[in-house]
């Protein structure tokens, strides 16, 4: 199977929501970024974790490198949240990129 | 801030004819890298460099050459570009094993 699974393919929240995104992995990573992609193309790193948790405003992300998965959650969903987000962990070699995630927020 | 700067932002190349891509990092980065994106997918490593003069293949390198003259520069060259390398690529630099910082795209179009 894929070796970064992202899940869910897309995600709809209205303005003021919460939700999560998760990516589960085949094997052991040694670290995982995520970005959010938004209409223009332009990748923008949200997190780069090699373990545990980190927070930057709204947006929280977890890593647990023993379990083989990280969660992206957004709290208090705004507009400008949308785009299509992807999770990539670190191999011996470059990065692996999940399918991502579209989510869309409705006002 | 990481600055990783690629050229050209768009191109429209023919079948068969050669295509270069150049990337431009002022990281001090040793490390260097160039994805493909296909419409609706995530990104997939072509090749990688970790040293000036010397190049790595990544995942799917059948089809592209990379060139890594100095620390700064790595080009991705098509020497014959097909219609299935109509995508977007992206450069990226890091340190080893370290977060990556990405450039802006490039957007290929071949007909």
């Amino acid at each position: 199977g894929m070796p970064v699974e992202q899940n869910p393919p897309a995600l709809s929240l209205y303005e003021g929501a919460d939700s999560g995104l998760r990516c589960n992995f085949s094997t052991t990573m040694k670290s995982v970024q995520w970005f959010q992609q938004n209409h223009r193309g332009r990748l923008i790193t949200l997190f780069y974790l090699a373990q545990g948790t980190k927070e930057n405003g709204r947006l929280k992300s977890t890593f647990n490198s023993k379990e083989r998965y990280s969660t992206l959650h957004i709290k208090d969903a705004q507009l400008e949240d949308s785009g299509t987000y992807f999770c990539a962990a670190e191999y011996a070699q470059g990065l692996t990129f999940g399918l991502g995630t579209r989510v869309s927020v409705f006002p | 801030e990481a600055a990783v700067t690629q050229s050209p932002r768009s191109k429209v190349a023919v079948t068969g004819g050669k295509v270069t891509l150049s990337c431009h990092q002022t990281n001090n980065h040793d490390y260097m890298y160039w994805y493909r994106q296909d419409t609706g997918h995530g990104l997939r490593l072509i090749h990688y460099s970790y040293v000036a003069d010397s190049t790595e293949k990544g995942d799917i390198p059948d089809g592209y050459k990379a060139s890594r003259p100095s620390q700064e520069n790595f080009s991705l060259i098509l020497e014959l570009a097909s219609l299935s390398q109509t995508a977007v690529y992206f450069c990226a630099s890091s340190e080893h094993q370290y977060e990556q910082y990405f450039g802006p795209g490039t957007r290929l179009t071949v007909l």
